[in-house]
């Protein structure tokens, strides 16, 4: 498998439910990111990773949890969310360094908070 | 801080019409600058990018031109078919973190684009 891969697509979760998303890159980089999609707001950074250590938390409520085990996969861990934290949640990965490299995404996953 | 302003849309256009999305951003430094394109029910995919003044990015037909003078990254296509209907992203780069070593994406809103046979 090529590319930046999410999994699940699609997730509806209550707000005392515990889920994760998991985001995995199969190009050999070394960054890779978290990026919340909204109806109404622009693509809002979440969180970044570079060499598996977290150098960017965007003020994000601490009911969103990242975890970057190796360089490959990205998860979020969610809990007792809000429904306004209904979205679009997408993975990116870039070769990391700096110098405005391209960040590549996945398909993102859809999730809806009840 | 950064910031990237583009029209919003909807565009509406028929094919073979002339497109411009225009896009301007605000920056500290010189970032590069990118178009992103979301296809309905997919992530976004780079469409082009420009990483200095006066470089042009270009694909699919598709170019943009860094402007440093105007700070604008205007989005442009000869003739459009029905097939380009999407939502382009403006986009820029910025540095992160106190160690640098990443760049975060700031985007423009979106521009939903429709094209009409």
């Amino acid at each position: 498998e090529t590319g930046v891969t999410q999994t699940p697509r699609h997730l509806v979760m209550g707000m005392t439910n515990k889920k994760s998303l998991k985001c995995e890159q199969h190009l050999g980089h070394n960054a890779m990111y978290w990026y919340k999609q909204s109806a109404k707001k622009p693509l809002e950074l979440m969180f970044v990773y570079s060499l598996e250590e977290r150098v960017e938390n965007n003020s994000v409520p601490s009911r969103f949890s990242p975890e970057c085990p190796n360089s490959s996969h990205l998860f979020l861990h969610l809990h007792t969310l809000q429904p306004e934290d209904s979205a679009l949640y997408l993975c990116a990965s870039s070769q990391g360094g700096g110098g405005g490299d391209t960040q590549y995404f996945g398909p993102g996953t859809r999730l809806t908070v009840l | 801080g950064n910031s990237v302003t583009q029209m919003e849309g909807p565009v509406t256009l028929s094919e073979e019409a002339f497109l411009t999305i225009n896009c301007t951003y605000t920056a500290t430094g010189y970032p590069s600058l990118f178009w992103y394109v979301q296809y309905p029910g997919e992530g976004l995919q780079l469409l082009l990018k420009a990483t200095k003044a006066d470089d042009k990015g270009s694909n699919k037909g598709f170019e943009a031109t860094y402007r440093k003078e105007t700070t604008s990254f205007h989005l442009e296509k000869g003739s459009v078919q029905v097939s380009d209907s999407a939502v382009y992203f403006c986009a820029l780069s910025g540095l992160v973190g106190s160690g640098g070593g990443a760049d975060g994406l700031t985007f423009g809103k979106g521009t939903h684009l429709i094209i009409q046979p």
